[in-house]
Formats: C-alpha cells, structure tokens, sequence
C-alpha cells in the first residue's frame, strides 16, 4: 500500500519559515492536500491539489510537490500556526485514501 | 453554512455492533462523495471508508474491509457506517467529511464521535 512520511516535528521561532515535507513514491504525480489541526478540533484544509489555498487561508501557507516530495511551507511563522499537519493523496492503484503520519509544529 | 454533525459513538464491547450516522445540512449532500477517518486517541488521521454520490462506489481501507459498512441516504442528507466485530484498536473519533470533489481533498468536516471499544 502507498506510504506517506512525514518527519514527526519541527520546530520554528516566530516570524521565521517552517518547511514540512511529505515523502512518497513519485508523489509529484499525484495531488497532494494539507490538513491542520489543532488539539480537540476537526482538522482544517490548508492547501489542496498540490498549491491552492482554500478561501480564509493566509498567503503565509504554500505548497509545492515534485518528484518523491512534497513540502508545506508556513512563512512569518506565528504562534497561532502551532498545530499538527497531515499531507494526504488519493491512491488509485488501490483505491484508498492516504494520510501522512503527521508533524507536529512547534512555535518556539 | 456547511455543517456535518455525527452522531451514535459511544462504549461497546469487543466484537460489539454499533452504527455511526452524520447529518449533513448546508450543501447539495446528494451531489458529493462522502467519508468518514478516524483518529485514535493520541494519534494521527486514518481514512476509514468513502462513498460516491450516488453509492454506486464504496472503498475501505483494509483494516476495516469485511467489518464496516458505510452507506448514505441522499433523502434524508444523512451518512452512516455500520461497524461490526468491533476490536479495541478501532477505539477513536470518527469524523464524518465532504470531498470537494471526487476523490480528492476534504474541505469539510464535523466535530466528531468518539467510539470506544473496551470490556
């Protein structure tokens, strides 16, 4: 089955960039979606089909997806972004969702 | 004002039965694939199941194929997924979510039901 990584935590002072990465094999082929989500809440989309922002979402979130990667990016980081974030693809090999294991965000 | 709001968690034993339901309001329910994922406590996000608009496909992830059954009723805007043989490691909240469009991201979800499975 089709395997998300995502590396477990990352942690950014304010007002600096954090970078969240999505491994998966030949991920750049498929559209890869951002989910946030903070303690006791529904997760939240934060970009969707590699790059978009759903509307209400600050510029300051960014996506990109090439080759075996895929990658987040918070600019101007602040303390209200800390939160848990989970990549997710559809599989059509085998018909399955797939969510990344998570990265929790610290803001330092 | 888009709103999933699930309903039917609770405590059941192992190898209990138990059957979630999400009413859904605020959007065209019959026109959209729906979902339900999982997250156990302390946990991350697991797909659980998804259902076209017209419940001609359904798909399960593997840990759950054989004992859930998701289904919909488009008169009445409403979600469900029977569980059945349940075991203590599907003991999560269950969130009820909306595909923006088939087969890719979620732009909505509700609130959640927690289900625990314990003796």
């Amino acid at each position: 089955s089709y395997v998300l990584a995502q590396p477990p935590s990352v942690s950014v002072a304010p007002g600096q960039t954090a970078r969240i990465t999505c491994g998966g094999k030949n991920i750049g082929r498929k559209s890869v979606h951002w989910y946030q989500q903070k303690p006791g809440q529904a997760p939240v989309l934060v970009v969707y089909d590699d790059s978009d922002r759903p509307s209400g979402i600050p510029e300051r979130f960014s996506g990109s997806n090439s080759g075996n990667t895929a990658s987040l990016t918070i600019s101007r980081v602040e303390a209200g972004d800390e939160a848990d974030y989970y990549c997710h693809v559809w599989d059509s090999t085998s018909d399955h969702y797939v969510f990344g294991s998570g990265t929790k965000v610290t803001v330092l | 004002e888009v709103q999933l709001v699930e309903s039917g968690g609770g405590l059941v034993k192992p190898g209990g039965s138990l059957r979630l339901s999400c009413a859904a309001s605020g959007f065209s329910f019959s026109t959209y694939s729906m979902n339900w994922v999982r997250q156990a406590p302390g946990k991350g996000l697991e797909w659980v199941s998804s259902i076209s608009s017209g419940s001609g496909y359904v798909y399960y992830a593997d840990s759950v194929k054989g004992r859930f059954t998701i289904s919909r009723d488009n008169a009445k805007n409403s979600l469900y997924l029977q569980m059945s043989s349940l075991r203590a490691e599907d003991t999560a909240v269950y969130y009820c979510a909306r595909e923006r469009i088939t087969r890719a991201d979620i732009d909505y979800w509700g609130q959640g039901t927690l289900v625990t499975v314990s003796s």
